[in-house]
């Protein structure tokens, strides 16, 4: 079974510039996390979904960041303008969650973003 | 909020020996998991073992074990016969409502 993918994996871009991440969950699962991590402050969730759905999305730095889950095997991290501050590596994962069980979490490669 | 504690930023271990890891956590929420995570240089995140709050049996994964102490709210892990292969940061993981992280302690293995 493919893990969870990321694209870009890399990704170097100009301070004002639109930045789009993908992400494709492990199939059969029905929740998605968006996480920073940097040296500074470590892993942070940014958001999650839980089927498409976002549930909390209190993590998001601020109205720059947006994120989007159009359907079950597909979600985007929009970051719009771009600002240095931002540079850090983006991870998504994934995970089966249920009423009565929480499986682990498994995530993707993650995309290093840098921005100039 | 829950809060995940890693109190040793950096440990160091000779090959073939064993080494512990550290994580306090505070919450209170009565059912939660525990993870451990590893992140090798290539930066993938790596679940190395898990466990369920309403277990009083230690995970266990080949070499790698927890001492799950919940009334401490301690969640140690144990490294034993110590590989190159291991070396990491590794993170220790609360899932409540939410996954929380603790900092990392970063494990490097001697030859």
């Amino acid at each position: 079974d493919a893990g969870v993918i990321q694209s870009p994996r890399h990704e170097v871009t100009e301070m004002g510039q639109e930045v789009t991440l993908r992400c494709k969950p492990i199939s059969g699962h029905n929740s998605l996390f968006w996480y920073r991590q940097t040296m500074m402050r470590g892993l942070e969730l940014l958001i999650y979904f839980n089927n498409n759905v976002p549930i909390d999305d209190s993590g998001m730095p601020e109205d720059r960041f947006s994120a989007k889950m159009p359907n079950a095997s597909f979600s985007t991290l929009k970051i719009q303008p771009s600002e240095p501050r931002d540079s850090a590596v983006y991870f998504c994962a994934s995970s089966l969650r249920g009423q009565y069980s929480n499986q682990p979490q498994h995530f993707g490669d993650g995309t290093r973003l840098s921005i100039l | 909020a829950q809060t995940v504690t890693q109190s040793q930023p950096e440990m160091s271990v000779q090959e073939a020996e064993t080494v512990t890891l550290s994580c306090t956590y505070d919450t209170s929420e009565s059912d939660y998991y525990l993870f451990w995570y590893k992140q090798p240089p290539s930066r993938q995140m790596i679940l190395v073992i898990r466990q369920e709050a309403y277990k009083q049996q230690n995970a266990t994964e080949n070499r790698f074990s927890v001492n799950f102490q919940k009334a401490a709210k301690s969640f140690s892990l144990k490294i034993s016969d110590s590989q190159l292969g291991d070396a990491a940061m590794y993170f220790c993981a609360y899932l409540g409502q939410k996954l929380v992280f603790g900092q990392g302690t970063r494990l490097t293995i001697n030859p």
